[in-house]
């Protein structure tokens, strides 16, 4: 049974430019959510996703954004890129309600 | 505002002894406490969770202990073993939410032989 599973696992952009990460969630998992990882710091819950719609936000501007698909895999969209989007971009999936969030190794995103 | 904290950066025990990584909170609406063990340049694992309606849950060798009038919860692993050896992070989740979780900064363990 494959785990969460991110692509691609190392990104390097240009300010200004766009970048979409991707990610597959766990076997029988319908939602996704997205933290974002700066060095010496924990994840930061970005979004989340189920059945298709943003369901809660955390505190991050609209250059933010996200889509679930139908087979429940999810993409992460950053628009306009700053210095400082650079850092680990976690998913994590669960089944429902569950509390418990499962994660994949990561994207790292360097931003130039 | 920090909602979840973990104040100790780091920690250096013993093979064979008892690790014990503490965390504290201040947000009322936190209902599951959880616990999340991370390697370089690997995602966090998860490793044991507790409900706001417990004080304490335990997994062979990871007990978590949750003091919610001091809200206040430890990680205790015992026997340590060099392969705990990783950033623990602790995880809180609002309530009434899916698995929508603020985060500690982490604590390092190291296990020494």
């Amino acid at each position: 049974d494959a785990g969460v599973t991110q692509s691609p696992t190392h990104l390097i952009k240009t300010r200004g430019q766009q970048v979409t990460l991707r990610c597959s969630p766990k076997s029988g998992h319908d939602t996704v959510s997205w933290y974002q990882q700066a060095l010496g710091q924990g994840p930061q819950f970005i979004f989340q996703y189920y059945e298709e719609e943003e369901r809660q936000r955390g505190n991050f501007p609209d250059r933010f954004s996200g889509h679930q698909f139908p087979n429940y895999s999810s993409e992460l969209n950053v628009n306009a890129l700053l210095l400082g989007d650079s850092a680990l971009y976690l998913c994590a999936s669960s089944p429902g309600t569950g509390a418990e969030a499962f994660f994949g190794q990561g994207t790292r995103l360097t931003v130039v | 505002d920090q909602q979840v904290k973990q104040n100790s950066p780091s920690l250096s025990v013993q093979e064979g002894r008892i690790s014990i990584l503490n965390c504290d909170y201040t947000n009322s609406m936190f209902d599951y406490f959880l616990w999340y063990k991370k390697y370089p340049a690997e995602g966090p694992t998860f490793l044991i969770s507790i409900s706001s309606i417990k004080d304490k849950n335990e997994d062979g060798r990871f007990t978590v202990f949750l003091n919610k009038s001091a809200k206040h919860l430890s990680l205790h692993i015992v026997p340590s073993q060099p392969g705990d050896s990783a950033v623990y992070f602790c995880a809180a989740r609002w309530s009434g939410t899916a698995s929508k979780l603020t985060f500690g900064t982490g604590t390092r363990l190291q296990v020494t032989l």
